[in-house]
């Protein structure tokens, strides 16, 4: 099925350090959602994104909506041991059908 | 607000069985969406469920199935069970406005042996 290109698969970083992962598409989305997952659990909502532009954030984290409404990234400042789990962005074409990217594993080094 | 709640945790079948999966959204969420994940395609939409009826439909073959009922729960159901449907199956809700924000249970890891 269809799916995002999200990048890179995975990142080891040390703790402190500034993270940043994005996903892109051929196909134009009304709506970005970034989450995390940790393992054995469900994904966790982290931000969500409705305007081309829009850039929200939340605690640590920031999100944009790609002009083109074909992309977004997330930027993780400041990393800390809890941050580890693996990212997944998802695109809503609006019919409440989400696509979603391949995963960012973080890993990070204290 | 309690969250998405998905039952059982984990579930081991035998090949050629049929398995139900439940999930109850989040209070005053209408709508819910139902996905598998597996190591090696991902997240992969099945369905969703609005005001009891299918909405949406991914492309999974017919031995994978739903409904909803009148108190927004809904069911998933798979039959004649094959060891490539091990993996784990993820409930979502949202109140299906304009703006999508959906929330996630803990999945149903099913076995299939």
């Amino acid at each position: 099925g269809q799916q995002l290109n999200q990048s890179p698969q995975s990142m080891f970083i040390q703790e402190g350090e500034d993270v940043s992962m994005n996903c892109t598409s051929s196909s134009i989305f009304n709506t970005w959602l970034w989450y995390k997952q940790d393992p054995g659990e469900g994904p966790v909502l982290l931000i969500a994104l409705y305007k081309a532009g829009e850039l929200t954030s939340n605690g640590r984290l920031t999100a944009q909506f790609g002009i083109t409404r074909k992309d977004s990234f997330l930027n993780i400042s400041a990393s800390i041991p809890s941050d580890v789990g693996i990212y997944f962005c998802a695109g809503d074409q609006g019919a409440q059908k989400l696509v979603f990217g391949q995963g960012t594993r973080l890993t990070i080094n204290p | 607000k309690a969250g998405v709640t998905q039952t059982p945790r984990y579930l081991i079948k035998t090949r050629g069985q049929q398995v139900t999966l439940s999930c109850s959204p989040i209070s005053g969420h209408r709508s819910v969406s139902w996905y598998q994940q597996t190591p090696g395609q991902g997240l992969q939409f099945l369905f969703e469920y609005f005001s009891e009826t299918q909405r949406n439909k991914g492309n999974f073959p017919g031995r994978f199935s739903g409904r909803q009922f009148s108190n927004s729960r809904s069911e998933m159901n798979v039959s004649t069970l094959e060891l490539g449907d091990s993996a784990l199956y993820l409930c979502a809700s949202s109140e299906r406005t304009l703006n999508t924000e959906a929330f996630f249970g803990q999945g149903t890891r099913l076995t299939v042996v």
